[in-house]
């Protein structure tokens, strides 16, 4: 079983649209959760951290699920520049230690 | 505030040719990472320094890979001699001892 799994997509949605990725991992001594987008031929920026409460960034949702080692992000309202690779990142503990990369989920924006 | 270098930003070789990666990280970041990325998926850690010290190599092949960071600042990432598999994207990442890791743009090597 891969460490993190997600759908690979691609995800065909139209501007305005609502879509939620979802994302399984299989450490469960993971504490920390990222979302990272990678643009076509660019490298992985940080989108946005996941907290077990769950957190919002404008219209980005993100949540986190321990019980069942599962992430979410959500996208409100898509713009054509949300089209990306979205990728579900973990890691044992803190900032510095190894981040642990999902395959990613392509989302692909439609005027 | 300039981001983390690197260098080259693409390299085509064929097999069994030595290739040598470069990574200047941002100013101040302790912590360097080498990532290989295969088209397709997510990127993987082959080796993390702390300073100038190796703190996780084990998923780096070592019969072929080896990465220094000498003085603890610029680090170099060798493949000696390459394999049609090791075409890939090589991301440079750095961060402070806790703290968001930062991406440099990465050297795109194709094996021939």
């Amino acid at each position: 079983r891969k460490e993190v799994e997600q759908d690979p997509g691609p995800f065909n949605v139209p501007e305005g649209a609502t879509v939620a990725f979802n994302c399984t991992y299989s450490n469960s001594a993971s504490q920390s959760f990222f979302w990272y987008r990678q643009d076509c031929r660019k490298e992985p920026k940080l989108l946005m951290s996941v907290y077990s409460s769950g957190n919002e960034d404008g219209r980005f949702t993100a949540q986190l699920n321990r019980a069942s080692q599962y992430i979410s992000l959500l996208i409100r309202d898509s713009k054509l520049s949300d089209s990306a690779t979205y990728l579900c990142v973990v890691s044992q503990a803190g900032g510095n230690t190894p981040l642990v990369f999902g395959k990613g989920t392509r989302l692909s924006v439609i005027a | 505030e300039a981001g983390v270098a690197q260098s080259p930003r693409y390299k085509i070789i064929e097999k069994r040719q030595s290739v040598a990666f470069w990574c200047n990280p941002i100013s101040g970041h302790a912590t360097l990472y080498w990532y290989q990325q295969i088209l397709g998926q997510g990127p993987k850690l082959l080796i993390q320094f702390q300073n100038n010290g190796v703190v996780d190599d084990s998923q780096l092949p070592k019969d072929r890979f080896s990465a220094e960071r000498l003085k603890g600042v610029d680090s170099t990432l060798k493949i000696q001699p390459a394999k049609l598999e090791d075409s890939a994207v090589y991301l440079c990442a750095s961060s402070l001892d806790v703290g968001t890791q930062y991406f440099g743009p990465g050297t795109r090597l194709l094996v021939l």
